[in-house]
């Protein structure tokens, strides 16, 4: 079965630093990646997701994830925080055979100025 | 993209009692997915409804407790019964529309009193 570890429950960065945002995935077959972000008491929104091609995503925000699958990886990066980016961020997988999204416990994105 | 309809946005109610969150699709989906988000936490999958079939649920999961319907398919309801405390939370359901695009409603908070 599909499964996503993300680590580090908490991120802090400084305003204009690079945001990085690990994702780690366990698949059977090849996996289809998401990251959605959570602002406080909003609903998801999708940032980017990875299907097949390309494996280096850009999303919204200036953000974009590299699939790597010797490493089995997904990590969201940005290359400057902005305060605005403050929020929960979730990876996700799809499992091809059910069209299940299984989600990763999050990560929560603060920004300090 | 699909848009979705999720109402209540909110409720408190008390325990013991059954809420009934419903979602409206605005086009045909084959599938549609309830989530649970507990405080502070991630999506756990509930449910999987597919139109004209008994739902498929996670496990941890019972019918008795979070009865589905699917009646067509642009909609579907997610009822949880005999409230405890424990069910406080954010219910979101999600549709798949097409090359892997999720799309999720608002999400209802639940508070059981």
């Amino acid at each position: 079965a599909q499964s996503v570890t993300q680590l580090g429950s908490h991120v802090s960065v400084s305003e204009g630093a690079l945001v990085l945002l690990r994702c780690n995935y366990s698949s059977s077959v090849p996996p289809y990646l998401f990251w959605y972000v959570q602002y406080p008491n909003q609903g998801l929104q999708l940032l980017l997701k990875y299907t097949t091609g390309a494996t280096l995503v850009k999303g919204i925000n200036g953000f974009e994830a590299e699939f790597k699958k010797s490493e089995t990886s997904f990590h969201l990066t940005k290359p400057s925080a902005h305060m605005s980016d403050a929020a929960e961020y979730f990876c996700a997988v799809s499992d091809r055979n059910t069209d299940k999204l299984i989600f990763g416990t999050g990560t929560r994105l603060q920004v300090f100025p | 993209s699909a848009v979705i309809s999720q109402k209540p946005s909110r409720d408190i109610c008390q325990r013991g009692t059954s809420l009934t969150i419903q979602c409206q699709v605005d086009s045909q989906v084959t599938m549609m997915f309830w989530y649970r988000q507990q405080p502070g936490q991630s999506l756990t999958l509930i449910a999987t409804a597919n139109q004209g079939s008994e739902a498929t649920y996670e496990s941890g999961f019972v019918i008795d407790k979070f009865p589905i319907s699917r009646p067509n398919l642009t909609f579907s309801t997610l009822t949880v019964s005999n409230m405890s405390p424990e069910d406080s939370s954010i219910y979101l359901c999600s549709v798949e529309h097409g090359n892997y695009g999720y799309t999720f409603g608002s999400g209802t908070r639940l508070t059981v009193v």
